[in-house]
């Protein structure tokens, strides 16, 4: 198993573009999440799926859009990036009360 | 608010020596508590969760943890240290139990373990 894969590994950004975080999972989970990480603050919670077609916001949801079609795949999607989303991106799914982490995606916005 | 609290940002520990990261939370009902780690340039392992029954849980790599229930706290420990557990950790609580796929961290500890 691959498990939670994710890409790119890193994306350069201009202020207004928009671009979509691929996230992937081969382990049949029925929940996904995606997280971001910036220093000091830990990880918060952006969207978050409980299955396919369903998607929920977390805490810091504003700017992202989510959408879960299939039960492996749940792409995060910047529709209009601006300097504030520099962050590390992780997605993770989850089973029976453990998270699984993506390698991360490391986004600069200038 | 619902939180999670790790007062320090880093803990130094010789190797060989016992170490303790701390956790404290403030949230309602009865939450599901875990630890991660994350090594430098990669995602979050899971090191060890609570979810009820004995206070004491043991996890992955030799790690421990002490859920205080009266103290809300959740501290991370471990025996004797090694150089390879320096890392990142967090302590976070899924505040509606089961649902641990929404999870609220802590900023964070590094751990730096010297030889």
């Amino acid at each position: 198993n691959a498990g939670v894969t994710q890409t790119p590994k890193f994306q350069v950004l201009k202020t207004g573009q928009s671009m979509t975080l691929q996230c992937a999972q081969d382990m049949n989970h029925e929940y996904m999440s995606w997280y971001r990480q910036d220093p000091g603050m830990g990880l918060r919670l952006i969207h978050y799926s409980v299955g396919a077609g369903i998607t929920d916001q977390g805490e810091v949801p504003n700017g992202y859009n989510v959408s879960r079609s299939t039960t492996e795949d749940f792409p995060l999607r910047l529709l209009s990036a601006a300097p504030s989303q520099t962050s590390v991106y992780f997605c993770a799914s989850s089973y029976l009360e453990t998270q699984y982490f993506g390698p991360g995606t490391r986004l600069l916005v200038l | 608010a619902q939180s999670v609290a790790q007062p320090e940002d880093q803990v130094n520990v010789a190797e060989g020596n016992p170490l303790t990261v701390k956790c404290t939370y403030s949230v309602s009902g009865n939450p599901y508590l875990f630890w991660y780690v994350q090594y430098p340039n990669r995602g979050l392992q899971f090191l060890l969760k609570y979810i009820t029954g004995d206070n004491l849980v043991k996890g992955s790599y030799g790690f421990e943890a002490e859920f205080n229930k009266s103290q809300t706290s959740f501290h991370l420990k471990k025996p004797s240290a090694l150089v390879s557990d320096s890392a990142l950790y967090f302590c976070a609580v899924s505040p509606d139990g089961g649902s641990s796929y929404k999870l609220i961290f802590g900023s964070g500890t590094r751990l730096l373990v010297r030889p």
